[in-house]
This record gives C-alpha cells, structure tokens and sequence, in this order.
C-alpha cells in the first residue's frame, strides 16, 4: 500500500490569497483526519470524517477553515483567506477506525504551509 | 477535557543506555495508547500500540501501561543515536477512534 499521500510537501502563499492542500487516505480506511502541527501549540486534530461525512470540526480554528471529503479516496482542506499564522504544518491521517489494533492512525508525510 | 501530559525535554541519554519516556492522561476511560516517533521534518510514525495493563514487548522497545496509575511509558533499551527524536504519547478512549495527542518528549542519544 501507498500509504497516506499529501503529494504536495511545501505550499508557500501570501496573505489574502486561498490555499487548498490534499490528501489521499490508505484505501478501505474508513477515518479521515487532518491535523495542524506547530513548535507552539504541537498536533492539534481540525477535523475527522467517517466515511467520508464530517463528524467532528470543533477544531477547525475558524470560518476561513473548510474540509470536504467528495468520496472515500480524497478530502481537501482548504483555507479561505489564508493568514500568516496559518503558516504550520498540516496532516491528514487514516484509520480503519475499528477498536483493537485497526484503530492505528497513519500519517501522510505532511504538507508544510507558509503564508507570507 | 481529556489531557495527555508529557515531558517536553529534551531526554539526554548515552548510547547504549536505557531511555524512559513516560506520559499520563486523566480519561479513565481511555482503552488504546500509541507511541508514535517523529522525526524532525517528518510525519509522526507509529512504533508501539498497547490496550492492556503490563509491559507489551517488541525489540528494543517496551511499552508499559498501568491504567489504575493512569500512565503509559516506553522503554528503549541500547540506545541508539538514531532514535533521536520526538516521542508522541496518544490516548483514545473506548467507542472512540479519536486519539488525543501529548505534546511529545525530544529524546536525544548521544555518541
């Protein structure tokens, strides 16, 4: 398997302008999850879907944050306009979403945002 | 609130030496703990998963967990100076599949 894809490594944007990363989740993987990570505030979880539904975006840091999930083999996370403070690194992670060992996350290699 | 606590470090051992990295969380109902390590400049990779009280064993690395403690640590014997890195704690509570993450423990072997 291919693992998690954020095909995307770096995105560098200016202030004002919309940015929108993309991931791939591990097929069969019925969770979907995307994360911030910064030095200040360390992983922080946006938003999770369940088959491909948003079930949780009480993380989503404001209205300028959007995710969607069209079908269960891609979801964009989309930031409308983006802000310097944005600037972070941002996950998307899989899970088979199962109790047991199905219930392991994997990560995607990240996408690193910089808004000037 | 569900909070996971770690250490920030950095944890300075020796190679060879025996590194102990400990976390502990205040949900009493959590039922699955991970220990993920990160990389600087790399996504957080998944090394032990351990859903029972006692030690659960793989190579170098032993988690233990003792839920009436409420704490999980990991063990990583002979040291290396690869295994220099950020040491994620996660936490998930029974029912459901959403891990809440400390904010991780720098480790750093030295030659």
């Amino acid at each position: 398997d291919a693992g998690v894809i954020q095909s995307t490594r770096h995105e560098v944007t200016e202030m004002g302008q919309e940015v929108t990363l993309r991931c791939k989740p591990i097929s069969g993987h019925d969770y979907l999850f995307w994360y911030r990570q910064t030095m200040m505030r360390g992983l922080e979880l946006l938003i999770y879907f369940n088959n491909n539904v948003p079930i949780d975006d009480s993380g989503m840091p404001e209205d300028r944050f959007s995710a969607k999930m069209p079908n269960a083999s891609f979801s964009t996370l989309k930031i409308q306009p983006s802000e310097p403070r944005d600037s972070a690194v941002y996950f998307c992670a899989s899970s088979h979403g199962l109790a047991g060992k199905s219930d392991t996350q994997y990560f995607g290699p990240g996408t690193r945002l910089t808004v000037l | 609130q569900k909070e996971v606590e770690q250490n920030s470090g950095p944890l300075s051992v020796p190679e060879g030496a025996i590194a102990s990295l400990n976390c502990t969380y205040s949900d009493r109902g959590s039922q699955s703990f991970f220990w993920y390590r990160q990389y600087s400049g790399k996504s957080p990779e998944l090394i032990m998963s351990i859903y029972s009280n006692g030690d659960k064993e793989d190579g170098r690395f032993t988690a233990q967990l003792n839920k009436a403690s409420q704490y999980v640590s990991l063990l990583i014997r002979d040291s290396q100076p690869s295994d220099s890195a950020t040491y994620l704690c996660a936490v998930m509570t029974g029912g459901s599949y959403i891990p809440t993450f400390g904010r991780g423990t720098s480790l750093i072997v030295h030659p």
